[in-house]
Order: structure tokens, then sequence, then C-alpha cells
């Protein structure tokens, strides 16, 4: 089983429009979790932090479910530049290193 | 700042040849990761070193690969005799020591290709 697991979508919205993405991951011992950005042919991104208690950055809502070890990255009012390859994130205690899901395209449309 | 900075951003390889790959961390970060990105696929664990401290290279995927990382800071990726399959986007990453210690900063890439 994959340490971290998302839909790859693409998710195809339009302008304005609410969005959410969720990915599980596999390690219930799991401390740090992540959201990151990446655009086409870019590197990844740091888009957020996600805290136990959830956390808000503007347009994006980041929440940790540790019942059900999932993580859910949540955009308002999409905007045409949020158009990217969302990257779930997550650092197993103990670990050194990141494990990334393959990531969830989204496409905001005008 | 200056962010973390990769060379070469593009290299063409014949299969076989060795190539080195470098890493210029962001000043300050203790913590400097390699992974690579195939086409599609989601970031792969390839080295990490923290400071002087022993790299955990767990994510070697053979002994063709190494890195090293000279003065705890600029780092070398080298893959001797490079096979196709090696050819994906080689990513370098560097975080700061302290509580943010796991939000990493990643360079643009080497994209490598082996023909």
């Amino acid at each position: 089983r994959k340490e971290v697991e998302q839909d790859p979508g693409p998710f195809n919205v339009p302008e304005g429009a609410t969005v959410a993405f969720n990915c599980t991951y596999s390690n219930s011992a799991s401390q740090s979790f992540f959201w990151y950005r990446q655009d086409c042919r870019k590197e990844p991104k740091l888009l957020m932090s996600v805290y136990s208690s959830g956390n808000e950055d503007g347009r994006f809502t980041a929440q940790l479910n540790r019942a059900s070890q999932y993580i859910s990255l949540l955009i308002r009012d999409s905007k045409l530049s949020d158009s990217a390859t969302y990257l779930c994130v997550v650092n197993p205690t103990g670990a050194n290193n990141l494990f990334f899901g393959t990531g969830t395209r989204l496409t905001v449309i005008p | 700042g200056a962010g973390v900075s990769q060379s070469p951003s593009n290299k063409v390889t014949e299969k076989g040849k060795d190539v080195e790959l470098r890493c210029d961390p962001i000043s300050g970060h203790t913590a400097l990761y390699w992974y690579r990105q195939s086409l599609g696929q989601g970031l792969e664990f390839l080295i990490y070193f923290q400071g002087n401290s022993a790299p955990d290279k767990s994510g070697l995927p053979s002994d063709r690969f190494s890195a090293e990382r000279t003065g705890g800071s600029v780092s070398t990726l080298t893959i001797q005799r490079t096979q196709q399959e090696d050819s994906a986007v080689y990513l370098c990453a560097s975080s700061s020591p302290g509580r943010r210690s796991y939000e990493q900063y990643f360079g643009p890439g080497t994209r490598l290709t082996v023909t």
C-alpha cells in the first residue's frame, strides 16, 4: 500500500467554484502533513502545512482527520491561477524524508 | 533571498555514461534532500543529508547512485552507467533547522534524459 494516496483527477471547475481534494495516508503515527502545489514542469512549492486543528490561509483551508487518516484541502472562489497539481505530503514519525502523493490535477476554467 | 539552485537544468546523456547533478541549498539550511520524479509519478525520495550526520541513503535505487555533500552545503548526485529508466527530473530540496524542519523548499530540478 502506498504511503499517501490521492485521486489524480483531473478536476475541471469554473472560476469562482469551491473545490475540495482529499488524500489518505497509511502510517497512523505520522505527525507532519502538508499540501504542496506543482505547476507544469516546475518544482513543488509549499502551499501550507496542515495542523491538527485545521488551518486556513485566505481562500485555502486544510483539515486533518487522524481517526480516518485523511487530509483535505478546500479552495474557495477558485481563480484561473489556482490551476496546478496539488500534492498531499506526509512525514511519518521517524522518517527523514517526506512522502508525496502523485497529485491531483486542478484546472480552473474561465 | 536566494532559493535552492540546481545545475544543469537539462542533461541529455547516452546510456552507459556517468552524470553529475549539482544542488546548492538555501543558505543556513542544514538538511538537504534529493528526490526524483518520473513522468506522471510522485516524487521518490533518494537521499537525505543533515549537518554532519551520516546520510540516509535508504531511497537510492541501486549502487549506481551516490551523493555527497561537501562542507555542509553544496551536494552532488552522481549516477554511474546511466540507464534509460534513470530518465526523470531530479529535484533537490533543503530545509531549516528547528520547528519547521519538515517544510522543504525545492530547486527547479535537473531534467535528465538518457538516450
